[in-house]
């Protein structure tokens, strides 16, 4: 039973052309992260929030841009997207807990930019 | 550098075969995480250690600490086609409110 949605979970696009990628949690969770992996491999940080109105970049250099007006709302938007975009992106929501709480992921949205 | 790192990174064995994966790092976590990621979709939480030296037991699994809770061990006893996956383990270091991740370990069980 999944508390954290993606959608679309695959998604087709043609260079330069805008996308947002949803991703909705419903356990009132703080913190939310953006993720990008290819398949198999190690999974990147792009973007994290600590809560409302909070968005920080993370290791990874990405162009990409995230909005976090609700608690349970954290969508991921590329402006213009190229093929090197083609991965796969991982949404994950975490309690704010200082002794580290898990993180719960979505199913992930697979992105190819022809 | 990445701050945890995890081995061996392939791992292909027979079903019934035992396996050990690292988790290492020169620094200090409040807690470690070990996830398990199936093709196509996000990683699943297997277990949370917290305190040093802690060993925790999810059937054939066996998760432990490091002492110094820098470290982490993932040991799987007759391993069955159903591990398959990929192992990560992630937390977060001292001092730090961003989970890491290490590049994780990628298991294939042949039956």
């Amino acid at each position: 039973e999944a508390d954290i949605y993606q959608t679309p979970r695959y998604l087709v696009i043609g260079t330069g052309k805008k996308i947002t990628l949803e991703c909705s949690q419903t356990m009132g969770h703080d913190k939310m992260y953006w993720y990008q992996q290819d398949p198999g491999m190690e999974l990147h940080l792009i973007h994290y929030s600590y809560g409302v109105n909070s968005t920080e970049k993370g290791d990874l250099s990405s162009e990409s841009t995230v909005s976090r007006i609700r608690t349970e709302h954290f969508p991921l938007t590329l402006e213009s997207a190229r093929p090197s975009h083609t991965s796969q992106y991982l949404c994950a929501s975490s309690k704010r807990d200082r002794r580290g709480s898990p993180l719960h992921f979505g199913n992930g949205t697979r992105l190819t930019v022809t | 550098t990445q701050l945890l790192e995890q081995s061996p990174q392939f791992l292909s064995i027979q079903e019934g075969e035992n396996l050990t994966v690292y988790c290492n790092s020169s620094s200090v976590f409040s807690s470690l995480q070990w996830y398990r990621q199936e093709p196509g979709e996000g990683p699943v939480l297997l277990v949370t250690v917290v305190t040093g030296g802690e060993v925790k037991k999810l059937k054939r699994l066996t998760f432990q600490f490091g002492d110094a809770r820098k470290d982490s061990s993932l040991h799987i006893t007759a391993a069955q086609p159903g591990d398959t996956g990929l192992y990560l383990c992630a937390g977060e270091p001292i001092g730090s409110y961003i989970p890491t991740f290490g590049r994780g370990t990628s298991l294939i069980v042949h039956p």
